[in-house]
């Protein structure tokens, strides 16, 4: 019964195509996000949904753009891939993004790799 | 930009041991400290949420304390078992809206 779901595990695809990473909680949190774990392993927020609502955006590029239809979901499409973009992508729940307390729950995380 | 800085990168030490690591961040503008632990393969989950300068939490073995005025939290694994080997990640929770900065993590290794 997993809390935090991402389809798909792994995903290797050609410089230039256009791809999507999809993210389902079952936890009824409010609050979405997407992490990148960079080539230093560190995990870096990217954006951030409240409720079907945009409410973090770190300086990423427009090519990444994420999409929440309802506040269980939230997918990251990605346009015309870049070698650069190569990376394990993690998405992450919490019950309120509003109150300091919430830990924050995690998926199993997406290898994507641009050949 | 904020930076938090995990220390040491990585420890090794052997079944029994007690072991501590330290996570450093700036001590203005303190909303919260997040610790995950992160095993191979799996996805980080969280140990403790600290809010409050003094706080100290404790989850079986592990503990962890902090000091939101000198900027330092500490964690700690009294007696380690094999099983507590993973990356140990703390994050500062950055303004609003649960915006956390990590930090790179300590690998842990415990070697029976």
């Amino acid at each position: 019964d997993t809390a935090v779901s991402q389809t798909p595990k792994y995903l290797v695809t050609q410089m230039g195509n256009d791809k999507s990473i999809k993210c389902e909680q079952n936890l009824g949190h409010d609050t979405m996000y997407w992490y990148k774990q960079d080539s230093k392993k560190f995990l870096k927020i990217m954006f951030s949904y409240n409720n079907k609502e945009l409410i973090i955006n770190e300086t990423v590029p427009n090519r990444f753009s994420p999409k929440s239809p309802d506040k269980a979901h939230l997918n990251l499409h990605i346009n015309s891939l870049e070698l650069g973009d190569s990376a394990v992508y993690f998405c992450a729940s919490s019950q309120d993004g509003a109150a300091f307390y919430n830990e924050q729950f995690f998926g199993p995380g997406t290898r994507l790799t641009v050949l | 930009i904020l930076n938090v800085e995990q220390s040491p990168q990585s420890l090794h030490v052997q079944e029994g041991d007690s072991t501590n690591f330290t996570c450093s961040f700036p001590s203005s503008n303190f909303y919260a400290l997040h610790w995950y632990r992160w095993e191979t393969a799996k996805s980080p989950e969280a140990l403790f949420v600290m809010t409050l300068n003094g706080d100290e939490k404790k989850k079986g073995r592990i503990s962890a304390t902090l000091n939101t005025k000198e900027g330092y939290s500490y964690l700690y694994i009294k007696g380690s078992q094999p099983e507590d080997s993973a990356t140990y990640l703390c994050a500062l929770l950055s303004g609003g809206y649960n915006k956390l900065i990590f930090g790179a993590g300590t690998r842990l290794a415990v070697h029976p």
